[in-house]
């Protein structure tokens, strides 16, 4: 059964960079047959798409993140990451990753469980 | 860019039916996925390419999409479906996903 995880700094002071992981198991993540996303959550507030990549490191990206935003792919450790330069107390969220399926119009079938993310000094 | 629009809040009596909409342009003519998600809880898929429902979902969770809203429905309403709500399409015009902002259900 496949399974993500997000692991990274749980505490970022502001305009540093916001560094998290999702490790992929139970599966490839070199699948020709998804996309792999990050999204958040404020408290409070609702679901914003941050971006996904593919396992040939093609990406999207949220226009009002991107000039932030890198999202990368290791495909030797089935790993995607996600990098957001420049933080301030505004980016203090819920991150998750999910499996987005292609054939589906990029629905996130699996996600990872969350990980929280509060940007102070 | 393409925006998704929810109603906050929607109320409904346990065994009765809920219909959440999400309106958007011509969503009829995209793919939409809704997320259930519960306090503390990662969001979960119930319908995906409009109307299809994962494997382990209920039957009791189904979905429409013509012209510019789509409708979740969740039928035998149970205290458990209390919980947000969100749809989400992908826009083809500039390449991102879109959520809609969400919809607290209630069960009174």
């Amino acid at each position: 059964q496949l399974q993500l995880q997000e692991s990274g700094p749980g505490l970022v002071k502001p305009s540093e960079t916001l560094s998290l992981t999702c490790t992929v198991s139970g599966g490839s993540i070199s699948s020709s047959s998804y996309y792999w996303g990050w999204i958040r959550q404020p408290p409070g507030k609702g679901l914003e798409w941050i971006g996904s990549i593919y396992y040939s490191g093609s990406t999207y990206y949220n226009p009002s993140l991107k000039s932030r935003v890198t999202i990368s792919v290791d495909t030797s450790k089935n790993q995607f990451s996600l990098k957001l330069s420049s933080v301030t107390a505004a980016d203090t969220a819920v991150y998750y990753c999910a499996r987005q399926d292609k054939a589906y119009y990029y629905g996130m079938d699996v996600w990872g469980q969350g990980t929280t993310v509060t940007v102070s000094s | 860019s393409y925006v998704l629009t929810q109603p906050p809040s929607v109320s409904v009596a346990p065994g009765k039916t809920a219909r959440i909409t999400c309106g958007g342009n011509n969503i009829g003519s995209k793919s939409v996925h809704w997320y259930q998600q519960k306090p503390g809880q990662a969001p979960v898929l119930v319908v995906y390419d409009d109307s299809d429902r994962p494997s382990g979902i209920p039957e009791r969770f189904s979905g429409s999409n013509s012209g510019n809203t789509a409708t979740l429905t969740i039928s035998r309403v149970e205290a458990g479906d209390e919980a947000d709500y969100y749809c989400q399409v992908w826009d083809s015009s500039s390449d991102r996903v879109v959520f809609g902002g969400g919809t607290k259900l209630t069960v009174l």
